[in-house]
């Protein structure tokens, strides 16, 4: 099976601007979540997204959102870029079921200039 | 934020030796999961123990979990090279549905 892949892998962007980042899972993967990894917080969690609904939510602003279509692909967007939005966005996805194994995309690399 | 802490933050040993991370928490959990992280690239998922477990084999890795201290440790054995990476423990409350809270990581270093 194909692993779970992101795109884009890398993205420049200016303060104010908007960006989509995008995940597809492992085939049958109903469960998408996102996590955003910086130096100073570490690794936290955005959002998961099950059976195209909103089923977890982190402390993010609302700035930060997502959706999940019926091919179980999800979208994160941020609008209003600022500086510290800079960070590694980890998509993964898993089965659904508890207790799970998540698999980790490789990532996107956003840059916030 | 974190759910807590890893320590240490860096472990340097020879390849061949053994490396011991440990991992507190700080909320009661349904199970805790290690990951291996390399060079700011996606995460591979090492373990997972449940609440009601308290030690877990798999190939090189030994990872105990003490509820009581809210604490873990995973211990890789006969270290190789290939070793070299940051380690996350992931906890996950029960609350329902996919949500990891990650510790703080210990980069380990396998020098030859």
């Amino acid at each position: 099976k194909a692993g779970v892949t992101q795109t884009p892998r890398y993205l420049i962007k200016t303060r104010g601007q908007q960006v989509t980042l995008s995940c597809s899972p492992i085939s049958g993967h109903r469960s998408v979540s996102w996590y955003q990894q910086t130096p100073g917080q570490g690794l936290q969690f955005l959002f998961e997204y099950f059976s195209e609904t909103q089923r977890n939510k982190g402390n993010f602003p609302g700035r930060f959102s997502g959706r999940q279509f019926s091919n179980s692909r999800s979208e994160m967007n941020v609008s209003t870029l600022e500086l510290g939005d800079s960070a590694l966005y980890l998509c993964a996805s898993s089965l659904g079921g508890s207790p799970y194994t998540q698999y980790f995309g490789p990532g996107t690399r956003l840059t916030v200039l | 934020s974190q759910q807590g802490e890893e320590d240490p933050q860096a472990l340097s040993i020879q390849e061949g030796e053994n490396a011991t991370m440990n991992c507190s928490y700080k909320t009661s959990i349904n199970n805790l999961q290690w990951y291996r992280q390399n060079s700011g690239r996606g995460l591979v998922h090492l373990i997972l123990i449940r609440s009601n477990e308290r030690e877990k084999h798999s190939g090189r890795l030994r990872v105990t979990l003490d509820t009581s201290k809210k604490s873990s440790s995973l211990l890789i054995t006969a270290s190789r090279a290939a070793d070299t990476a940051s380690y996350f423990c992931a906890t996950d409350a029960g609350l329902g549905g996919n949500k990891l809270t990650f510790g703080t990581g210990t980069q380990l270093k396998v020098e030859l």
